[in-house]
């Protein structure tokens, strides 16, 4: 059974630029959600994605945007890159109906500068 | 809105002594509480859930819907069980969780 694989691991941007960060779910799962977790925070909600539709979404601008992959793999995507952007992003799979049984990713470390 | 609060950023506790981890949740529905906790060098995990009533690693919590508290408790404290630990909410039958700050717990010998 594979885990969460979240790609890249550190990223650094500049103010204004646009990212993209990549997730590949558990096998298995068929729903994938995205938090950030800025320093000293918890994770906060950012969206989910169920067959291939945002299924709720945080307190987030549009400026974030995902994408779900027929084999549920996920893309979150930020454009007009913020100082604030900076943190950790986590990618969490799961069984949709099932929230408990998310598997969370290593994250990936964007540093805006 | 819902909110977890957890107010304790750090707790140290010495190795065998008992352990208690606040957490107090804001939410007027019927709340689904869960303890998740990130060891050093490793991705976050679910540690227990207040549905299952069940122990984990020495570890439970209850909840508590008068004080809207889902406090994590351990009789004796050892040091593997040093991590960051984070109460969530999980409202509405959705999938989406909100999370405490964290609380830092060392364990010292």
């Amino acid at each position: 059974e594979t885990g969460v694989t979240q790609s890249p691991t550190h990223l650094i941007k500049t103010r204004g630029q646009q990212v993209t960060l990549r997730c590949s779910s558990q096998s298995g799962h068929n729903t994938v959600s995205w938090y950030q977790q800025a320093l000293g925070q918890g994770p906060q909600f950012i969206f989910q994605y169920y067959r291939e539709e945002e299924n709720g979404r945080g307190n987030f601008p549009p400026r974030f945007s995902g994408l779900q992959f027929p084999n549920y793999s996920s893309e979150l995507n930020v454009n007009a890159l913020e100082l604030d952007d900076s943190a950790l992003y986590l990618c969490a799979s799961s069984l949709q109906g099932q929230g408990y049984g998310y598997t969370f990713g290593s994250g990936t470390r964007l540093t805006v500068v | 809105a819902q909110r977890v609060t957890q107010p304790e950023k750090l707790l140290s506790v010495f190795k065998g002594a008992p352990v208690e981890l606040k957490c107090n949740y804001s939410y007027s529905g019927s709340p689904e509480l869960f303890w998740y906790v990130q060891y050093s060098r490793q991705r976050l995990q679910l540690l227990l859930r207040h549905i299952s009533r069940e122990s984990i690693k020495g570890f439970t919590a209850d909840l508590n819907k008068g004080e809207t508290s889902f406090h994590l408790k351990k009789p004796f404290a050892q040091e593997e069980d040093s991590a960051m630990y984070y109460c969530a909410l999980r409202t509405g039958g959705g999938n989406k969780l909100t999370f405490g700050t964290g609380t830092q717990l060392k364990v010292e010998l």
